[in-house]
């Protein structure tokens, strides 16, 4: 199946800094590319979608200041978390559509100090 | 959004079928039922998916009931490795922007 990569898999931060996590689709170009979020022990939460050249379109509740979203090419895609403080810790995955399936990422493990 | 209700736990016998039910009762005609897997600290497998007919695959098979408001995952042989969170889906659809929102899952844990 067609491959997803995130960079870092994990990050520690201290707050108040902002860390930029990328997604890449490695062997197929993706117009569209999800980034989700995971508290332990909870379900994945959709945060935003991303649509290559144009602004990403946030859920209902997700501050889009905050979660700076950037798709600048059809296989990258990067999430930067903003003045990051202790409650953004958490698992960030993405994803990204190829012929109607969903492929994601490894996940990212955020830390914020 | 079409959601979809997992009961939160089962186990099954190594060995034997694990038949995992979704309710999906508010599904519209041209939405598609996936199912997904997350074993802990990775990111969801795809299993399969289907819109109207029975689907089989080389990991899994999804039986789709004829009025569409449930599904049943089915892992014929269960192993160890089976052992995770599956995530039934209802993809919406392409002019709400083919966007794919998790429900709880079921944790299926794989007894030896």
């Amino acid at each position: 199946g067609a491959v997803v990569s995130q960079h870092p898999s994990r990050v520690i931060c201290k707050s108040g800094t902002s860390v930029k996590i990328e997604c890449r689709s490695l062997d197929f170009q993706a117009t569209t590319m999800f980034w989700y979020r995971q508290f332990p022990k909870q379900s994945l939460m959709l945060m935003a979608t991303s649509n290559e050249g144009s602004k990403a379109t946030y859920e209902q509740g997700v501050e889009k200041d905050k979660f700076l979203i950037n798709h600048a090419s059809l296989t990258l895609s990067t999430l930067t978390v903003t003045s990051a403080h202790p409650e953004d810790s958490s698992f960030y995955i993405c994803s990204a559509r190829s012929v109607g399936e969903l492929f994601f990422g490894e996940g990212s493990r955020l830390t914020v100090l | 959004d079409a959601k979809t209700t997992q009961p939160p736990s089962m186990d099954c016998a190594e060995g034997r079928a694990a038949n995992l039910p979704c309710n999906h009762s508010t599904i519209s005609g041209n939405e598609y039922v996936y199912w997904y897997r997350q074993i802990h600290s990775q990111g969801p497998q795809y299993i399969i998916h289907g819109l109207k007919n029975n689907e089989t695959n080389e990991m899994a098979s999804l039986i789709i009931t004829e009025d569409r408001k449930s599904s049943t995952l089915i892992l014929p042989h269960a192993t160890l490795r089976d052992t995770a969170v599956y995530y039934c889906i209802v993809r919406t659809t392409p002019n709400t922007g083919n966007q794919f929102y998790f429900g709880t899952g079921t944790s299926l844990t794989v007894i030896p």
